[in-house]
């Protein structure tokens, strides 16, 4: 399996505190992706990165902020959780970039995120 | 029309049977589709790539009709570790933001 790591895997927390998911991968692959997913919908992108320092926005990308310092480290930062942001977060990777068409992704196992 | 729909099921079916699931898109330029198999509670893992002419991997067969924007899977002999969520996942060929949209997927259960 590709080295992806999510931590922290479970979190609980209240509303208006800030909360940081971290994605470490040992794959060196470019591209990283942040998800969530959500019952009644598809898998939804928060943020990606192209690279370090370089990321931009997905269609879900309000109340989340990310950073990548390092190739494999993306943090995604939620700066004052509320309740609409409880999900279950999913980190990615890929070698091609998300308009390559052998763009295939990795998940990582999953960050479960309550928000009380 | 949304961009990627597919029945959610649950299909039940008995082991050794065979089973199909659609997916329809609605963006014509998309050049890229794929099936991910999601376990309960675990991440989504990439079951196969769809190329324009189908393709097969074992038991599982994927079809690409793009006259009618769908794409199709094909499980045959049906095991009962096939039981999962799968998702159909169609790029949007676009050249600005991102690329990826994936369906909310459909339900297989394999009994006894």
């Amino acid at each position: 399996d590709a080295g992806i790591t999510q931590s922290p895997r479970h979190k609980v927390t209240e509303t208006g505190t800030p909360v940081t998911l971290r994605c470490h991968q040992t794959e060196n692959h470019r591209y990283m992706y942040w998800y969530r997913q959500d019952p009644g919908h598809g898998l939804r992108l928060i943020h990606y990165s192209y690279g370090v320092k370089d990321t931009d926005k997905g269609e879900v990308s309000d109340g989340y902020s990310v950073s990548r310092s390092k190739t494999e480290d993306f943090l995604l930062t939620l700066e004052s959780a509320t309740s609409s942001q409880t999900s279950v977060y999913f980190c990615a990777i890929s070698l091609e970039g998300p308009y390559s068409r052998a763009n295939v992704l990795t998940f990582g196992a999953g960050s479960r995120l309550t928000v009380l | 029309r949304k961009e990627v729909e597919q029945d959610p099921g649950p299909f039940n079916v008995p082991e050794g049977a065979t089973v199909a699931f659609n997916c329809t898109y609605s963006n014509s330029a998309s050049q890229s589709f794929f099936w991910y198999r999601q376990d309960c509670r675990k991440e989504p893992k990439l079951l196969m790539s769809v190329y324009s002419s189908g393709n097969e991997d074992g038991r599982f067969t994927a079809q690409l009709n793009r006259a009618s924007q769908y794409i199709s899977l094909l499980i045959r002999d049906s095991k009962l570790s096939d039981s999962a969520t799968y998702l159909c996942v169609v790029n949007k060929n676009s050249n600005s933001g991102y690329a990826l949209n994936f369906g909310k997927g459909t339900s297989l259960l394999v009994t006894p």
